[in-house]
């Protein structure tokens, strides 16, 4: 089946320090990429929805300038935290859609901001 | 938006029983809805999913789920569970355009 990769799968920054996480799909094409965000114990939160080659679409209350996507090709998504502090550590997921509405999710990237 | 929501947070059962975790969802559009497993520090897991067709779902490791339009539930159910069944279950909805919105989960404990 289809495969959507994360990197890194842990990091641990120093608070004001921005880290950047990529979502990969590694055996097709993404037409849409999402980004979630699951505190400890909670759901996940869309936070963003990206389409290669355009803008991405932010969630209402999702700060755009801090939460950085950029939607490069049609296999990768990066998520850059920028400025990042301690209450930004949390449970980061993407997914990834193909284009016959299958949607696959990645492993997540656990960020801890110390 | 379409929004879910899972009626119980915590559902513990002994080995072997039958279990149900229900979910409920709403929408003004049509909607795909899908249940998902995560266990411990890992990612989602799908167990099923409704996108057209028959509203009885079977899924992986002996779940199926029941999409009921009229009641806008998606319940999902397994005859008998299993020590490790023990996870976190999140039932989803989503647009046709797959921007998905959990629930908040259901944490099901099998007990020996």
């Amino acid at each position: 089946g289809a495969v959507v990769s994360q990197h890194p799968s842990w990091v641990i920054c120093k608070s004001g320090t921005s880290v950047k996480i990529e979502c990969r799909s590694l055996d097709f094409q993404a037409t849409t990429m999402f980004w979630y965000r699951q505190f400890p114990k909670q759901s996940l939160m869309l936070m963003a929805t990206s389409n290669e080659g355009s803008k991405a679409t932010y969630e209402q209350g999702v700060e755009k300038d801090k939460f950085l996507i950029n939607h490069a090709s049609l296999t990768l998504s990066t998520l850059t935290v920028t400025s990042a502090h301690p209450e930004d550590s949390s449970f980061y997921i993407c997914s990834a859609r193909t284009g016959v509405n299958e949607q696959y999710f990645g492993p997540g990237t656990r960020l801890t901001v110390t | 938006a379409q929004s879910v929501t899972q009626l119980d947070s915590q559902v513990p059962v002994f080995e072997e029983a039958p279990v149900e975790l229900r979910c409920n969802y709403s929408s003004s559009v049509s909607v795909y809805l899908f249940w998902y497993v995560q266990y411990p520090n890992q990612g989602l897991q799908l167990l099923l999913k409704y996108l057209s067709g028959s509203t009885l779902v079977k899924g992986i490791n002996g779940f199926e789920a029941e999409f009921n339009k009229s009641q806008t539930s998606f319940h999902l159910r397994k005859p008998s569970v299993h020590i490790s069944d023990t996870a976190e279950y999140f039932c989803a909805v989503a647009t046709t355009y797959f921007d998905m919105r959990f629930g908040a989960g259901t944490r099901l404990t099998v007990k020996p």
